[in-house]
């Protein structure tokens, strides 16, 4: 069954390191996109990606990276310069930029 | 700039009784416009979407919604709540830049 893989399910992290969130998809869809979640927030868009070795700033990027060089993979990568890292981070795709999105289950990251 | 407001963060229900989630927007166009569900630690997922061709939307598990653009609102339905229906609800809205609402906590009661 096509889907979205997010890897790992949790994970944890001393602050000040860098770490790489995973996504993979097999639905050929060419968009991409991060959310972070935090209770009482909803979600909040990190980055998205229309199409491959594209990619856009969605609402808070600060102190995140992602790139987008196959059209199956976006990897977020939460850096040290993030304030507030530990949430809930979902990956999700679509076909086009108005069709349905495709959710991940999600990673939690925590840092301490 | 586009918006999503979900009235109620909270709603709870007894076992067989209606529900209602509420969810208004703000758009200066004719938004796409979806629900999702989300149980603990998971991903959501997609209940029903909001095309032109009907107002009155069905979706998965008995769930529906209304687009009524006079008053810019997009309330998420069921006849009959059952306690599998207990999870978060998102309301969202856009193209690409999709605005999610803060979600609304449905609690089933037995």
């Amino acid at each position: 069954d096509g889907g979205i893989t997010q890897s790992p399910k949790y994970l944890f992290r001393k602050e000040g390191q860098n770490v790489t969130l995973s996504c993979e998809q097999n639905l050929n869809h060419d968009a991409m996109y991060w959310y972070r979640q935090d209770p009482g927030q909803g979600l909040r868009l990190i980055y998205y990606s229309q199409i491959v070795n594209d990619f856009q700033k969605g609402d808070i990027a600060e102190g995140y990276s992602v790139s987008r060089e196959k059209k199956e993979s976006f990897p977020l990568t939460v850096t040290s310069a993030q304030k507030n890292p530990t949430a809930f981070y979902l990956c999700a795709s679509s076909k086009t930029g108005n069709s349905p999105l495709h959710f991940g289950n999600g990673t939690r990251l925590t840092v301490t | 700039a586009q918006s999503v407001t979900q009235l109620d963060s909270h709603v709870s229900v007894s076992e067989g009784t209606p529900v209602l989630l509420r969810c208004n927007y703000s758009s200066s166009y004719s938004p796409s416009l979806f629900w999702y569900v989300q149980h603990p630690n998971k991903g959501l997922q997609l209940l029903l979407k909001y095309t032109s061709a009907a107002t009155l939307v069905k979706g998965i598990n008995g769930f529906e919604a209304e687009f009524k653009k006079s008053e810019t609102s997009f309330h998420l339905t069921k006849p009959s709540a059952h306690m599998s229906d207990a999870a978060e609800y998102f309301c969202t809205s856009g193209t690409y830049k999709y605005i999610f609402g803060t979600g609304t906590r449905l609690k089933v009661l037995a």
